[in-house]
């Protein structure tokens, strides 16, 4: 089977840093995506790690390490409007994606 | 550049009736593209992937003749909910792979309701 988990919900504060941590378990592996997603719009790409380390894209980071099934994207400097559902999908092969349970983020002034 | 999108945006239709739903890549050619469902507070689940000129690919679980999927060019694909019972209600989702890129787009999703 294939598992890939992620916490449910998640607060926090404006100009905070938050981590949303994602683990999977799947056969088959080729990168993973992180998307954002607000009630009722569909999800839009924040990033894609397929290489062991940290990809930083402005206030954005994605972390990867393969051996361990794990990923994090960490948001900086946090802003109302980054509350929104926050999406890990696994690619597992010609761009088949499998996606997370998905983190609902509130943001609170 | 690379937007997809999709039509109609929302549609309410009574149980026992086909619903077609359209998904066209905009400005890119899409060697593949895929259509996903997604319940209220849950992410979204893979139905099928379609590869232009040939038959789609359905995820275990999705009935290929409940859900009719046609790609016959490079821009256009659509999902045809047969017979939709209100269980069908959903938000469905198509997204398109350009050929030499690795990421998907995604359009920006149709509300079905079936009462």
């Amino acid at each position: 089977g294939q598992n890939i988990d992620q916490p449910t919900e998640m607060t926090a504060t404006e100009g905070a840093i938050v981590q949303i941590n994602c683990t999977y378990q799947t056969s088959g592996f080729n990168g993973l995506f992180w998307y954002q997603q607000h009630a009722g719009e569909a999800p839009t790409f924040l990033s894609y790690n397929v290489l062991d380390g940290l990809e930083e894209k402005g206030r954005f980071s994605s972390f990867l390490s393969r051996s361990k099934g794990y990923s994090y994207l960490l948001l900086k400097e946090l802003q109302m409007k980054d509350s929104a559902s926050y999406l890990c999908a696994v690619n597992k092969s010609f761009q088949k994606l499998v996606f997370g349970t998905g983190t609902r983020l509130l943001v609170s002034p | 550049g690379a937007v997809v999108s999709q039509h109609p945006s929302w549609v309410i239709c009574k149980s026992g009736t086909s619903v077609k739903i359209e998904c066209r890549s905009l400005d890119f050619q899409a060697t593949t593209m895929f259509w996903y469902r997604q319940f209220p507070k849950q992410s979204l689940m893979l139905m099928a992937t379609s590869n232009e000129g040939s038959k789609a690919t359905y995820e275990q679980g999705v009935e290929k003749d409940k859900f009719l999927i046609n790609h016959a060019s490079l821009t256009l694909s659509t999902l045809t909910v047969t017979s939709a019972h209100p269980e069908d209600s959903s938000f469905y989702i198509c997204s398109a792979r350009e050929r030499r890129r690795n990421e998907q787009f995604f359009g920006p999703g149709t509300r079905l309701t079936v009462l």
